[in-house]
């Protein structure tokens, strides 16, 4: 299937550092979504993006759908230790129609851990 | 509270006994979907179906099976389990998953001794 790939694979912050982290894919997706997982619990969703070049923000993090449509970013600003998680990109391939709309590829996610 | 509830937990079981793991959403989602969770590797799609009876495969489906008798249940079996199925995995279901993404369960970590 196809891949994405996000990086970096782990982040060592500080307290009240910014954090940007990305994902990339040799083919182009329509969807792109970020998640956040606390430790113990399943993903949860927390920005969606729909259009190439939109930039969205939900609080202290801002999501960019790449112009290519192959990357997105997300940037958190100001961290706190509550961010502290694994951060999944996930995309939803063009030509997704009838059954394989549902599915939906995730990237292999990225590590926050923040340092009071 | 709108959930997907899945059961058990946690599983130790041994290479080759049947196990089944359930999945409830009480959302009224279309979509339901598996995923497995594993280091380094992020989640990847097992199986995912569309509305009752219509199934699908996604990205590692090879050893599992699934059924979607009901449109709220949607159950993973694997019929012969193997070490190499050890994992965290995830039950999700959705309305819409191009556009809202899947609201996961909290996991069930399975061992296969």
């Amino acid at each position: 299937g196809q891949q994405l790939n996000q990086s970096p694979q782990s982040m060592f912050i500080q307290e009240g550092e910014d954090v940007s982290m990305n994902c990339t894919s040799s083919s182009i997706f329509n969807t792109w979504l970020w998640y956040k997982q606390d430790p113990g619990e399943g993903p949860v969703l927390l920005i969606a993006l729909y259009k190439a070049g939109e930039l969205t923000s939900n609080g202290r993090l801002t999501a960019q759908f790449g112009i290519t449509r192959k990357d997105s970013f997300l940037n958190i600003s100001a961290s706190i230790p509550s961010d502290v998680g694994i951060y999944f990109c996930a995309g939803q391939p063009p030509g997704a129609g009838g059954t394989s709309y549902g599915k939906l590829t995730f990237g292999q996610g990225t590590i926050l851990t923040v340092h009071p | 509270e709108a959930q997907v509830t899945q059961n058990p937990r946690y599983l130790i079981t041994v290479t080759g006994k049947k196990l089944t793991v359930t999945c409830s959403q009480n959302m009224n989602h279309e979509y339901m979907s598996w995923y497995r969770q594993d280091p380094g590797l992020g989640l990847r799609q097992i199986y995912y179906s569309m509305n009752v009876e219509v199934t699908d495969k996604g990205d590692v489906p090879e050893g599992y099976k699934v059924s979607r008798k009901e449109k709220r249940n949607f159950p993973l079996i694997l019929e012969s389990p193997s070490p190499n199925q050890t994992s965290l995995y995830f039950c999700a279901s959705s309305l819409n998953p191009g556009s809202n993404g899947y609201t996961f369960g909290s996991g069930t970590r399975l061992t296969v001794v």
